[in-house]
């Protein structure tokens, strides 16, 4: 089983809001990514967390805080967005924070920020 | 740093055809991934294939096979007896081998696949 699951499929926010979107791997993975995608474009790393630690922060600007509260869960606040944050917002994992690994992708949150 | 290479923007291919998507990378590094990524529409990043820069031996996965030319810095995806549900974008993707802690997968900007009945 390699299923990375996300919620919500799809949100709507103004731009004063705080909302949380949710990922969830149990497959014993203990590295975690989240990614931001732009239409007809590639992703773009923003997070990684390893055993739960934050390794990786790709200079991603403060109204976006990452949590991992256990090994299976990762989460992105929102707070103040803009609206060209809205996009894809995609959430991995793998089994360790190395090349060899593979990243398995979720279905991603479609943002749009008002 | 490392940089991929995917130099069609757009491709087609009738159903039941063969068709194959090109990617180069540069890297001064002798260990590393590579990896095909398909995106359809519903915008779900899925794995199509992986290579271990070490095999000489080319992955294949199904219909899915790759053309993996290590000294000329290649990695094409080959997609046999074409399939409607294949239209997406496709991702070609390298990873360093290092285990240092940071290393991104690094993606080209994405082949559009188009499959016509």
């Amino acid at each position: 089983d390699t299923e990375v699951t996300q919620t919500p499929k799809h949100l709507v926010m103004g731009m004063t809001n705080k909302k949380s979107l949710k990922c969830e791997q149990h497959m014993g993975h203990r590295a975690m990514y989240w990614y931001k995608q732009k239409a007809k474009k590639p992703p773009e790393l923003m997070f990684v967390y390893s055993y739960e630690k934050l390794s990786i922060n790709e200079s991603v600007p403060s109204r976006f805080s990452p949590e991992c509260p256990n090994s299976s869960l990762l989460n992105l606040h929102l707070h103040a967005l803009q609206p060209e944050d809205s996009a894809l917002y995609l959430c991995a994992s793998s089994l360790r924070q190395t090349g060899e690994d593979t990243q398995y992708f979720g279905p991603g949150t479609r943002l749009t920020v008002l | 740093a490392q940089t991929v290479t995917q130099s069609q923007p757009e491709m087609s291919v009738q159903e039941a055809e063969t068709v194959t998507l090109s990617c180069t990378y540069d890297t001064s590094e002798s260990d590393y991934y590579l990896f095909w990524y398909k995106q359809p529409p519903s915008r779900q990043m899925i794995l199509v294939i992986r290579q271990e820069a070490y095999k000489q031996q080319n992955a294949t996965e199904n219909r899915f096979s790759v053309n993996f030319q290590k000294a000329a810095k290649s990695f094409s995806l080959k997609i046999s007896d074409s399939q409607l549900g294949d239209a997406a974008m496709y991702f070609c993707a390298y990873r360093s081998g290092l285990n240092s802690g940071n290393t991104p997968l690094v993606f080209g900007k994405g082949t559009r696949l188009s499959v016509i009945a």
